[in-house]
């Protein structure tokens, strides 16, 4: 199975920064990376797919980048609805498997 | 606008057989650039996928390693759905569990998902 490893685990930070969150395979995955938000009781929301495409409707301040194992997702002005999980998720190869998670907090 | 609204028992006793179902509107369960995935979370285990069913001129299924002796993803092309058997649960088992369809145009990638089902295994 292919390990997603998520940097960091958690991360505090204030309105209007801006943050990047890391993710790296275990072996490389070419672009296919999708980047998920989930908040308690909400199914997951998908983000970017394909390492650096915006899902329709994902306000621009996201954006992601990065091919074969290291990948960053980028949120360039934090927004009070941005506070959420962070998860990568490779489409490489099954199992499809997900990093563990960046939980996002208010500083 | 594609939903997914899932359906199912909160409570499974452990050695029991756990079902839920995933009802499409918008989309059809055996499209050709579609395929229709089980996925859970947990505390311990984070997001985990367990499998997926998809029609490519004929049925196909997959499955995660880890659950492969113990479920079946069905479709059902007249109700337009899809299910989740996962047999002989135990408490590990306890988790959320969310149906998904899984995009294939340009990459694959989970754009849609159930609203999810906590199950929880216990006496």
């Amino acid at each position: 199975d292919i390990q997603m490893t998520q940097s960091p685990s958690s991360l505090s930070a204030s309105v209007g920064d801006r943050v990047t969150i890391t993710c790296r395979a275990s072996q490389s995955i070419s672009s296919y990376l999708n980047w998920y938000q989930h908040k308690p009781g909400k199914a997951p929301k998908l983000l970017i797919y394909a390492a650096s495409r915006l899902q329709s409707g994902v306000p621009s301040r996201f954006s992601g980048s990065g091919s074969g194992t290291d990948f960053t997702l980028t949120i360039s002005s934090l927004q009070p609805e941005d506070f959420a999980t962070y998860s990568c998720q490779q489409s490489h190869s099954t199992p499809y498997t997900f990093g563990q998670g960046t939980k996002l907090e208010i500083k | 606008q594609v939903q997914l609204q899932q359906s199912g028992p909160g409570l499974v006793k452990p050695s029991q057989t756990l079902s839920l179902t995933c009802v499409i509107s918008g989309d059809t369960v055996s499209s050709n650039s579609a395929a229709w995935s089980w996925i859970r979370q947990s505390p311990s285990r984070g997001l985990e996928w367990l499998g997926r069913t998809f029609y490519r001129s004929k049925w196909y299924n997959d499955y995660a390693v880890s659950v492969k002796s113990r479920i079946t993803i069905n479709p059902d092309t007249s109700k337009n759905q899809f299910s989740l058997q996962l047999n002989s649960v135990t408490p590990e088992d306890t988790a959320v569990y969310y149906c998904a369809r899984l995009e294939q145009l340009v990459g694959s990638y989970f754009d849609y998902w159930g609203q999810g089902t906590l199950v929880t295994v216990s006496s």
